[in-house]
């Protein structure tokens, strides 16, 4: 059983919709759980990092950890065409160690 | 602010061939990263440095890998000798001072390496 695992996709999203992404993970002493946006032939970007259960929200983009559940979430509002990326989730251990899954692929259609 | 820099940005080798890449991080960033991504997969952790020590190289290949940090600015990643499962792209990040809690690392292009 992979750390991190994903949903590889792609998930394809009508423009002005909400994107849904979903990650779940292995290790229950995970300590940190982040978001980051992968363009074709690009480097990942942050989006979000959460510690706390429950919800965090920054601009369009929500992220929510359930740590009983082990899952994490991320929800993308009111989609655009440059929200068409893949989006690795990844967990942080105490030491700072990251750990990513595969990454969702999302395509946001006109 | 510069980002962090990588050179080159692309590597074609035969295999058997060594290969070096280059990394310079963010100015003031004590923690370097050296990480592996293959096509469709997330990056993985080869190499962390907390200033000039490599505190978690488990998941390095020693036996052909190498790394240093000289001064704990620059990095170089060596490959000798390359095999045709070694072509990826090769990604180095760095991030501020840890305070127990994650710090947003941040990438550079990355160096993508093909070995025919």
């Amino acid at each position: 059983q992979k750390e991190v695992e994903q949903n590889s996709g792609p998930l394809s999203v009508p423009e002005g919709a909400i994107a849904s992404l979903n990650c779940t993970y292995s290790d229950r002493g995970s300590q940190s759980f982040f978001w980051y946006r992968q363009y074709s032939g690009k480097s990942p970007e942050l989006i979000m990092f959460i510690y706390s259960n429950g919800d965090k929200e920054d601009g369009r983009f929500t992220a929510q950890l359930n740590k009983a559940s082990q899952y994490v979430s991320l929800l993308i509002r009111d989609s655009q065409p440059s929200d068409s990326a893949t989006y690795l989730c990844g967990r942080g251990d105490s030491w700072g160690k990251l750990q990513f899954g595969a990454g969702t692929q999302v395509v946001v259609t006109p | 602010e510069a980002g962090v820099v990588q050179s080159p940005r692309y590597k074609i080798i035969e295999k058997k061939q060594p290969v070096a890449f280059w990394c310079n991080p963010i100015s003031g960033h004590n923690t370097l990263y050296w990480y592996l991504q293959n096509l469709g997969q997330g990056p993985e952790l080869l190499i962390r440095y907390e200033n000039e020590e490599a505190v978690d190289d488990s998941q390095l290949p020693k036996d052909r890998f190498s790394a240093e940090r000289l001064k704990g600015v620059d990095s170089t990643l060596k490959i000798q000798p390359a095999e045709l499962g070694d072509s990826a792209v090769y990604l180095c990040a760095s991030s501020g001072r840890t305070s127990g809690k994650y710090n947003e690392q941040f990438f550079g292009p990355g160096t993508r390496l093909t070995v025919l």
